[in-house]
């Protein structure tokens, strides 16, 4: 089945810097990535995701990229602010897996004032 | 916010016992998934219903059961409960149906303790 690998387990940036969050999957057949941001006690929310058939995305200071070749998919967080700091989540959907999303094992991205 | 709603939020029980918790998926949506998320890791798929049929499970043995009504909502039955059960139990709610690419938007969860 799927794996997902998820780094950094933590991160730590300055106010106004840039964060990124790197993924890596093994099942040629996912086509759908997305990344979710968790605060604490709460819901994971959709942030941005990406199909295979384009290679980025942009939303504001959010960004995507992915490469099918190797496998791997990461997330720009630019500009960052306190209100980033959150647990993100990738994660990935196989069509040969049932529907069935996949995630990392989370980053703790903090944003120091 | 999204419109998908959980209950109960909190809930605990003791080894052996029964839970159900309740899901209603966002307005049009009519597929959704459950997900365990143990302290500190990523959400992991339970099963998924489609028009109230099983649409794809994950590794998780058959005491944990599922059911999808006729509008849409949900319910996770876990029976004979074990320790390691305690979690955020999550279920997400997506417009498709069998269709593997919709984006799936999460409920609040609800926190099971087994004792």
């Amino acid at each position: 089945g799927e794996n997902v690998e998820q780094h950094p387990s933590t991160l730590s940036v300055q106010e106004g810097d840039s964060a990124v969050i790197k993924c890596t999957y093994s099942d040629s057949a996912s086509n759908y990535f997305p990344w979710y941001k968790q605060e604490l006690g709460k819901r994971p929310q959709l942030i941005i995701d990406i199909r295979s058939n384009v290679g980025e995305k942009k939303d504001q200071r959010i960004a995507v990229t992915l490469n099918k070749t190797a496998k791997h998919f990461s997330l720009h967080i630019t500009e960052t602010q306190p209100e980033d700091s959150a647990v993100y989540f990738c994660a990935a959907l196989s069509r040969d897996a049932g529907n069935m999303l996949t995630f990392g094992g989370g980053t703790r991205l903090m944003v120091k004032p | 916010e999204t419109g998908v709603t959980q209950s109960p939020t909190h809930l605990i029980k003791t080894r052996g016992q029964q839970v159900t918790l309740r899901c209603s998926s966002q307005s049009g949506h009519n597929t959704v998934s459950w997900y365990q998320q143990a302290l500190g890791q990523g959400p992991q798929f339970i099963f998924q219903y489609y028009r109230e049929e099983e649409n794809g499970r994950g590794n998780f043995p058959p005491r944990f059961s599922g059911l999808q009504f006729p509008n849409y909502s949900s319910e996770l039955n876990v029976n004979a409960l074990e320790l390691d059960d305690s979690a955020l139990y999550l279920c997400a709610s997506s417009p498709g149906g069998r269709s593997p690419q919709e984006t799936q938007y999460f409920g609040p969860g609800t926190r099971l303790l087994v004792l």
